[in-house]
């Protein structure tokens, strides 16, 4: 089936470092969201991306739908110690088969330099 | 805007009881809910897409008699696992999908309740 690859898989970010992961796919895809999950709770949405080249912000969080709408990626500058946890993205493939159904990363987790 | 809950939290159960799991839309209406299961660190699975008024459709390899879903109202779908064992204990989160956005720019964005963790003993 439909896979997405995640990277990096795991990454430790110092406070202040911005920080960069991405998520592609084999097959275009319509629609590219971006969440986090933070240990015991669910995903929450951060940025949600509907067309391709967008380049959407919240806050120090930025992410782009690729040009080719194979591939997603999430910037975030000037990392502070929330933001340790799990990032995830998931796609909405452009087949008619998916019902609309998100398809997930297996997540890259931030967590802080020891 | 966009709140999902779900309850219980944390629930324990004995082998071979049942136990049911509800997630509720709270300011808006959802014609579609999903449930996941997650195990520890380990990306989102999805088990089954709820539709509102219809029956569920399940992911290949997921059991509906054991993971049965009521989605009886815009705001409420239930998940009720059957017959519970030590191996149904698992993360499990439920998302939901606006209905008020269909057809619009953020209708496939889904906002997941905070889980529910099953222990079965």
């Amino acid at each position: 089936g439909q896979q997405l690859n995640q990277s990096p898989q795991s990454m430790f970010i110092q406070e202040g470092e911005d920080v960069s992961m991405n998520c592609t796919s084999s097959s275009i895809f319509n629609t590219w969201l971006w969440y986090k999950q933070d240990p015991g709770e669910g995903p929450v949405l951060l940025i949600a991306l509907y067309k391709a080249g967008e380049l959407t912000s919240n806050g120090r969080l930025t992410a782009q739908f690729g040009i080719t709408r194979k591939d997603s990626f999430l910037n975030i500058s000037a990392s502070i110690p929330s933001d340790v946890g799990i990032y995830f993205c998931a796609g909405r493939p452009n087949y008619g088969g998916s019902q609309g159904n998100l398809i997930f990363g297996k997540g890259t987790k931030l967590s802080v330099k020891p | 805007g966009a709140v999902v809950s779900q309850h219980p939290s944390r629930v324990i159960c004995k082998s071979g009881t049942s136990v049911k799991i509800e997630c509720r839309s709270l300011d808006f209406q959802a014609t579609t809910m999903f449930w996941y299961r997650q195990f520890p660190k380990k990306s989102l699975m999805l088990m089954a897409t709820s539709n509102e008024g219809s029956k569920a459709t399940y992911e290949q390899g997921v059991e509906k008699d054991k993971f049965l879903i009521n989605h009886a109202s815009l705001t409420l779908s239930t998940l009720t696992v059957t017959s519970a064992h030590p191996e149904d204990s698992s993360f499990y989160i439920c998302s939901a999908r606006d209905a008020g956005t269909s057809g619009r720019r953020g209708s496939y964005e889904q906002y997941f309740g905070p889980g529910t963790r099953l222990t079965v003993t």
